[in-house]
């Protein structure tokens, strides 16, 4: 079954280093895709970045990059030069054309706090 | 500014009521979903639509209902029978159904019943 696992239920990072969100997923198809979502306290869930399974490069925004090891099935979030405002809960989520291709499956997500 | 308004940000909810949860786009989006969030255990798709007049449920449809009358709105309504409903409701759309460039997101409303 397909399944997303976000293995860190916390985490702290001082201001101005970087900090790596572990994603790991399982899926048996070999067409996928692999997004990372932000929430602040807000509750409004924000799109930052998008790896297909067919994709050759990591895919980077920014300040965010994605560590796409497809043999390892694990898509970590590379926060660089953290900022305050990066605090907010981490989703990493996949949509995959097994079964049903409407919908996407989400880790449990991962919280981090950015110190000053 | 283009986006997704959902409305009211926090509802109560009386045991045995139905509430009705709004949730307007004006990004042209084709799809629109409900998802449920509930501390500590991500997100649960409740409903998705791809077209106008056609909607599926989704994992957890059960004492929920929607409607799909025009292409911007997709309202969900939380019935009686929904035994749970305590739970912060977002409301996505996206250009269809498989896309690249992810969902875009509501601000959510936070359902308490009291």
């Amino acid at each position: 079954a397909q399944k997303i696992t976000q293995t860190q239920p916390g985490m702290f990072v001082q201001e101005k280093e970087a900090v790596t969100l572990d994603c790991t997923y399982d899926t048996s198809d070999p067409s996928y895709g692999l997004f990372w979502y932000k929430q602040p306290s807000s509750g409004e869930m924000i799109f930052l970045i998008y790896q297909g399974s067919y994709d050759q490069q990591n895919a980077t925004e920014g300040r965010y990059s994605l560590n796409f090891q497809k043999a390892r099935k694990s898509a970590n979030l590379v926060i660089s030069a953290s900022q305050l405002g990066d605090s907010a809960m981490y989703f990493c989520a996949m949509r995959d054309r097994g079964g049903n291709n409407r919908k996407l499956i989400w880790g449990l997500g991962t919280s981090l706090a950015v110190n000053p | 500014d283009g986006g997704i308004t959902q409305s009211p940000k926090y509802l109560f909810r009386k045991e045995g009521q139905n509430v009705t949860l709004s949730c307007e786009q004006n990004l042209n989006h084709d799809a629109m979903y409900w998802y449920r969030q509930d501390p500590g255990q991500g997100l649960r798709l409740i409903y998705y639509s791809q077209i106008v007049n056609d909607f599926q449920k989704g994992d957890i449809a059960e004492g929920y209902s929607v409607s799909r009358e025009k292409k911007e709105s997709f309202p969900l309504t939380v019935t009686s029978a929904q035994k749970n409903p305590t739970a912060f409701y977002l409301c996505a759309s996206s250009i269809g159904l498989e896309t690249v460039y992810g969902y875009t997101f509501g601000s959510g409303t936070r359902l308490t019943v009291v």
